[in-house]
Formats: structure tokens, C-alpha cells, sequence
């Protein structure tokens, strides 16, 4: 079977940082991506990982370790508005990407 | 970016009958997707559109309950058939692989809210 595990909710206080993890098992792997999505919103791209390593983009920055199935989104200086639901997602063939069930971010003041 | 609307927005029916989604990207597009996403939950693959052909539908979804049209490079339409209430959900419209942007981003349009009585 396939699988993307991420915890259900993680909260955190504006200004710090946080981390969310992911880990996969897919019969394929081209890359993961994460995906922020606020209430009533649609789903964002924010990042992709094709090779291992640090990705960084302003305060995000993703990881990937291949080896190990796993790969993180990391938030720093958080502000309110980063209050959303962060999907990882795994491009498990040139065309489909499976999602995770979503790692639900409150952010308290 | 790739900008991507859906129409209708919401729409309330009764069981039984179809309501057909609009997809329309404002550039051309090689890969189009229907996603169905229940409110707080992750968003499920319903089915690849493909142009000029029949649709590549995942496990669970067939083409008689979610017939898909991919006409040109830039429209779809997903029509939920004989709709009973665990039809309701939000479907969203997705796009990938277009002539702007990183090929790996994956667009999503704002999502069509049904709600089957």
C-alpha cells in the first residue's frame, strides 16, 4: 500500500519556530512536496524536494532524506496567518501525487 | 501561476440527480486532475483527465458515477451522477505542467462545495 503519516495538529506561538514531519511509504518517488491550505481555502504550493537536503524559501524551508522516507517543512518566525492545514505530498509517478491527511497548525499570540 | 476557476462555486441538490463542475485554467496545462476533499480531511484523487480521451480513473472512482471531459488543453468538466448524500464533499479542480511556472507545482482552483439532500 501506499502511505504518508503527519501528525493530525500541531501548535506553536508566533515568532517560533516549528516543525512538521512527514514519512512515506509509496511504490514510487519522484519527489515531496508541501501544500498549505487555510479553512475554506484551496491547497498552495509552497515547496518541493526532488534530491535530499534543505530547500529554503523565506522563513519555510523543506527537507528530504530519501533514504530514510522522511521529510519535514520547517516554519520559522511564525505569524498568525500561518494558521493553516500543511500537506506533504508524494509524487509517486511523473503524473500522480498522493497527499498525507494534513497537519492541522494553530498558532497562539 | 497558473490561475484556475471552477464553476458553480456551491450548489445544493437532490438525490438522485447530476451536477456537472467546470474547470477552466487561464493557460494551457499537459496534466489536469479532480480531487474530493471532505472538510478537514486530505484531498483524495478522484481521476487524471486526460485530452482527447477517457479519463484515468483511481480505485474507487468509475467513469459511470464521475464521467470527465478534457476537451483542449485548458477545460474540464467532472459530473457527479446520480448523486446521494455521501456525494457531499468539495471537489476541487487541479493543474500541473504548464509553459509558466516550476513544472512540479501543482494548482489547485477554489473548489466547488456540493451538499446532496
Amino acid at each position: 500500500g501506499q502511505s504518508l503519516e503527519q501528525p493530525s495538529e500541531v501548535t506553536a506561538v508566533e515568532g517560533a519556530i516549528v516543525q512538521i514531519n512527514c514519512t512515506y511509504q509509496t511504490s514510487g518517488f519522484y519527489g515531496l512536496s508541501w501544500y498549505q491550505q487555510h479553512d475554506g481555502g484551496a491547497p498552495t504550493f509552497l515547496s518541493y524536494n526532488a534530491l535530499d537536503g534543505l530547500e529554503e524559501t523565506g522563513r519555510f524551508s523543506s527537507f528530504l532524506s530519501r533514504s530514510d522516507s522522511y521529510g519535514y517543512l520547517l516554519l520559522q518566525e511564525l505569524q498568525m496567518k500561518d494558521s493553516a492545514s500543511y500537506f506533504c505530498a508524494v509524487s509517486s509517478s511523473a503524473s500522480k501525487i498522493i497527499f498525507g491527511s494534513g497537519t492541522r497548525l494553530s498558532i497562539r499570540p | 501561476s497558473a490561475v484556475i476557476s471552477q464553476k458553480p462555486s456551491r450548489d445544493i441538490c437532490q438525490r438522485g440527480t447530476s451536477l456537472t463542475i467546470q474547470c477552466q485554467v487561464d493557460s494551457q496545462v499537459t496534466m489536469m486532475f479532480w480531487y474530493r476533499q471532505q472538510p478537514g480531511q486530505s484531498l483524495t484523487l478522484i481521476a487524471t483527465a486526460n485530452q482527447g480521451s477517457e479519463a484515468t480513473y483511481e480505485s474507487g472512482f468509475v467513469i459511470d458515477k464521475f464521467p470527465i471531459s478534457r476537451p483542449n488543453l485548458t477545460f474540464s468538466t467532472l459530473t457527479v451522477s446520480n448523486m446521494s448524500p455521501e456525494d457531499s464533499s468539495i471537489y476541487l479542480c487541479s493543474a500541473r505542467g504548464g509553459l509558466r511556472g516550476v513544472r512540479e507545482t501543482q494548482y489547485f482552483g477554489p473548489g466547488t462545495r456540493l451538499l446532496v439532500l
